[in-house]
């Protein structure tokens, strides 16, 4: 059962346009969300979060929107940069997870120059 | 200089042996993970620990164990019993409580021949 479900496995876009990473939950519980960024053989770094009690949060060229009704949130980035090329994981959790974080299965980004 | 090594970056093991994958951070974070990663999937939870000498199963536990005897290590087996060992294994740590990043290790690429 995937609670986080992040739909499409890649993405291309032009160096400079918005890049927009969807991901889907079921898991109504869950009240914390995050975004990681990962390069091949690296392990994941942290990129931005938002809370359920807000529906947007910003980090310079990265945004993160929150609909909790559709219980999907995205990730923009704008411009995108050939930098930004990797994959992309979301991940939740809520007071019941004690800590644990559930990742979708990532989307690789390919920002192209 | 803080952070999470993990060490080996690459290992190679015969099938049937045990291997032990080594994890130790220097964040002074009580909660610590073991993740794996395959193509196309997303990170799977297979063990973490909450307070040193405690630990609980993750999703995927089934032919792993672990030890936490202390705060800053938290080695991982992988036995014999593992059907698919083969994998990139991915150590990551935290404060303790619901709503915080973890960081991670820069994991270790386990092939069993």
């Amino acid at each position: 059962d995937q609670q986080v479900k992040q739909n499409s496995p890649s993405l291309s876009v032009q160096e400079g346009r918005i890049s927009i990473l969807n991901c889907d939950y079921t898991n109504s519980m869950f009240d914390y969300f995050l975004w990681y960024k990962k390069y091949p053989a690296e392990g994941p770094t942290f990129l931005i979060s938002i809370s359920s009690i807000k529906d947007k949060n910003e980090d310079g060229r990265f945004t993160v929107f929150l609909n909790k009704s559709a219980k999907h949130l995205s990730l923009h980035i704008v411009p995108s940069q050939p930098g930004d090329s990797a994959v992309y994981f979301c991940a939740a959790t809520g007071s019941g997870n004690t800590g644990k974080l559930i990742f979708g299965q990532g989307t690789t980004l390919q920002v192209k120059p | 200089d803080g952070g999470i090594t993990q060490s080996p970056k690459y290992l190679f093991r015969k099938e049937g042996q045990n291997v032990t994958l080594s994890c130790e951070q220097n964040l002074n974070h009580d909660a610590m993970y073991w993740y794996r990663q395959d193509p196309g999937q997303g990170l799977r939870l297979i063990y973490y620990s909450q307070i040193v000498n405690d630990f609980q199963k993750g999703d995927i536990a089934e032919g792993y164990s672990v030890s936490r005897e202390k705060k800053e290590s938290f080695p991982l087996t992988v036995t014999s019993a593992q059907k698919n060992p083969t994998a990139f294994y991915l150590c990551a740590s935290s404060i303790t409580g619901n709503y915080n990043e973890q960081f991670f290790g820069p994991g270790t690429r386990l092939t069993v021949l």
